[in-house]
This record gives structure tokens, C-alpha cells and sequence, in this order.
């Protein structure tokens, strides 16, 4: 079972609207938690890093939460743009190497 | 220009044939890594090193090599031992520790299709 999961899978929104992916994450001791943006065929961007004492950080539209008592955290997208169309990955690490999410794929239609 | 390339973007190789993938960076950054991508699944790292002539498996290294003569190059070989070399590479590198609160940056890949 992978120690990061993201959720949704997928996300469809209209351009303009906001929208909220989610990561959990089971890896333990934590270090920081990350947030990248990889466009199709692309290598991955960071957006984010947050460590333990960190649980809000932005990053123009982009704002990332962590709560580390529930190891969760969110990317919260405002005015969702089409360029925003894009996979999102969760990275945790403990400390010594880095445990990716799988990714939700978002998709902004006009 | 400061960053870092990957080439080919995109290879295409018959079974049975080893293949190399470059990676160069310009950021002086100390450590390098690889990365396998392959869809629904999150990245998994190859090999990483932290230091020149200095590297390490991660937790796919089976039918992988690298070396790191220079600080800058940090090529993959995908041998014919690899059950499934087709995938999506990626390439990165950080100026401090991997899993530390430094920024790792990533290549623009390399698609490697086997038949």
C-alpha cells in the first residue's frame, strides 16, 4: 500500500471556479511535505514545501495546508486557469528519501 | 541558462539492447537522481548519488547502472536485464540531501519505448 495517497484520481472543473486536492499520508517520521505541478510529458514543478511547523503556505492561485496530527494536507487552486490543467503530486519525506503520490490529474475546461 | 537537460526526449530501442540516458545540470547542485514514472503510479527512484563518484540504489535498481565521473553528468543505463524498460525517466538534482527541505529540480524527461 502505497504511504501517499491523493485523492481524486481525476478532476474535470470549469474555468474560473476553485477547486481542493487532497494527499494522505501514513510516512512516518515526517519531515516535509511537497506539492509539484507536472504538465503532460513534462518534468514536475515545484509548488511548495512545507515542514512540520508550516501548515499553510501559498504560492500565487496555490495554497497548500498540512496538518501534521491528522497527516493530511491540501492544495487548495483559486480561479482555476487552462493552464492549471496539469498533474498534481504529493510528496512526503521522512527525512532520508522521498515517497511520491500517484497524482490527480486535473483538467480546466473553458 | 541554469537547469537541467535530459536527451533524447523521446528513444525508442529494440529488445535485448542496452540503451543510455543523459542528464546534465549547470546548478552545481551536489546530489543527482533518477526517477521511473509509469501511469497511475507515483515516481519511483532508481539510483540517486549525493556526491561524485558516489551513488546509490534506490528501490527499483534491477537492470539499471550509473555512473557520476562529474559532478554535472549523471547518465542512466537501462540494460537488457530490466523486465520492462518502457517508461517515462526523469532526471533531477538538489543542492542538499534527498527527503532535506531543498528544492529538487527535475529534467523535462525522456520516454523510452522498448519493442
Amino acid at each position: 500500500k502505497n504511504q501517499v495517497e491523493q485523492s481524486p484520481q481525476s478532476l474535470i472543473i470549469l474555468e474560473g471556479k476553485n477547486c481542493t486536492l487532497q494527499c494522505n499520508y501514513t510516512v512516518s517520521p515526517f519531515s516535509n511535505l511537497r506539492w509539484y505541478k507536472q504538465d503532460t510529458g513534462r518534468g514536475p514543478v515545484s509548488l511548495t514545501i512545507m515542514t512540520f511547523s508550516e501548515n499553510t503556505k501559498s504560492n500565487g492561485r496555490y495554497t497548500a495546508t498540512l496538518d501534521a496530527d491528522t497527516k493530511q494536507s491540501s492544495l487548495h487552486i483559486t480561479a482555476s486557469q487552462l493552464s492549471d490543467s496539469a498533474s498534481y503530486i504529493c510528496v512526503v519525506s521522512p527525512g532520508g528519501d522521498m515517497r511520491f503520490g500517484a497524482g490527480t490529474r486535473l483538467t480546466v475546461k473553458p | 541558462d541554469g537547469g537541467i537537460t535530459q536527451s533524447p526526449k523521446y528513444l525508442f530501442r529494440k529488445e535485448g539492447q542496452n540503451v543510455t540516458l543523459s542528464c546534465e545540470q549547470n546548478l552545481n547542485h551536489d546530489a543527482m537522481y533518477w526517477y521511473r514514472q509509469d501511469p497511475g503510479q507515483g515516481l519511483r527512484l532508481i539510483y540517486y548519488s549525493q556526491i561524485v563518484n558516489d551513488f546509490q540504489k534506490g528501490d527499483i535498481a534491477e537492470g539499471y547502472s550509473v555512473s557520476r565521473e562529474k559532478k554535472e553528468s549523471f547518465p542512466l543505463t537501462v540494460t537488457s536485464a530490466q523486465k520492462n524498460p518502457t517508461a517515462f525517466y526523469l532526471c533531477a538534482s538538489s543542492s542538499g540531501l534527498a527527503g532535506g527541505p531543498y528544492e529538487q529540480y527535475f529534467g523535462p524527461g525522456t520516454r523510452l519505448t522498448v519493442t
